[in-house]
């Protein structure tokens, strides 16, 4: 699978929109970018995920540049509650098995 | 259940004890995951399932960790002779399949504590 690089924290204000970054120059076109966050002491919850288009469900959106090397995970109203750490993934599409978790970014939504 | 349920949720053990952790997927997901946490850390893959197919048994750190799946369903994670870097947060995930456009639901963890 290939390596995603995610900043290892942002801030953002309550009620504006948190936009999270994710490079994955190495992905293969048969590879999907993948989102989770996981909220301390719990255990990580799927947000969304994509392959070429850009996806929205009524968690966020994402963002996949043309030539797919990059990635934007946006939370369009962020509350405290999204507080997290929030991981960015690549998966091959078939036959995906285990998925590589790197260290993610810390978001903290301020008041 | 709904979701992935995992017990016990909280696990306090004497270090040389032998342990084992539960994980129920959601009904239907064929492919089970366990992963673990260590205190301020990412996510360490340890074992995948998928269907009667062997396991993928490469991030196992040692020959005292073993897992199990039965009947396609229920799995069970044993750590022999625990140690105290064996404490941490061990994570199941189920997914439908193993296709990546299937999404993982992870279980809310065992916390294991060696002491």
């Amino acid at each position: 699978d290939a390596k995603t690089t995610q900043p290892t924290s942002m801030d953002c204000a309550e009620g504006r929109a948190a936009n999270l970054p994710c490079n994955h120059s190495t992905i293969s076109g048969n590879e999907y970018v993948y989102w989770y966050r996981q909220i301390h002491s719990q255990g990580p919850q799927y947000i969304i995920h994509g392959l070429k288009n850009n996806e929205t469900n009524e968690m966020a959106s994402l963002i996949i540049t043309e030539d797919r090397k990059s990635s934007t995970l946006i939370l369009p109203h962020a509350t405290l509650r999204d507080t997290a750490v929030y991981y960015c993934i690549v998966r091959v599409r078939t036959n995906a098995g285990k998925s590589t978790f790197g260290d993610g970014t810390t978001l903290t939504v301020k008041p | 259940g709904a979701g992935v349920s995992q017990s016990p949720s909280n696990k306090v053990t004497e270090k040389g004890k032998d342990v084992e952790l539960r994980c129920d997927p959601i009904s239907g997901h064929t492919a089970l995951y366990w992963y673990r946490q260590s205190l301020g850390q990412g996510l360490e893959f340890l074992i995948y399932f998928q269907g009667n197919s062997a396991p993928d048994k490469s991030g196992l750190p040692s020959d005292r960790f073993s897992a199990e799946r039965t009947g396609g369903s229920v799995s069970t994670l044993t750590i022999q002779r625990t140690q105290q870097e064996d404490s941490a947060v061990y994570l199941c995930a189920s997914s439908l399949g193993p296709q990546a456009n299937y999404g993982y639901t992870f279980g809310s963890g065992t916390r294991l504590t060696v002491v």
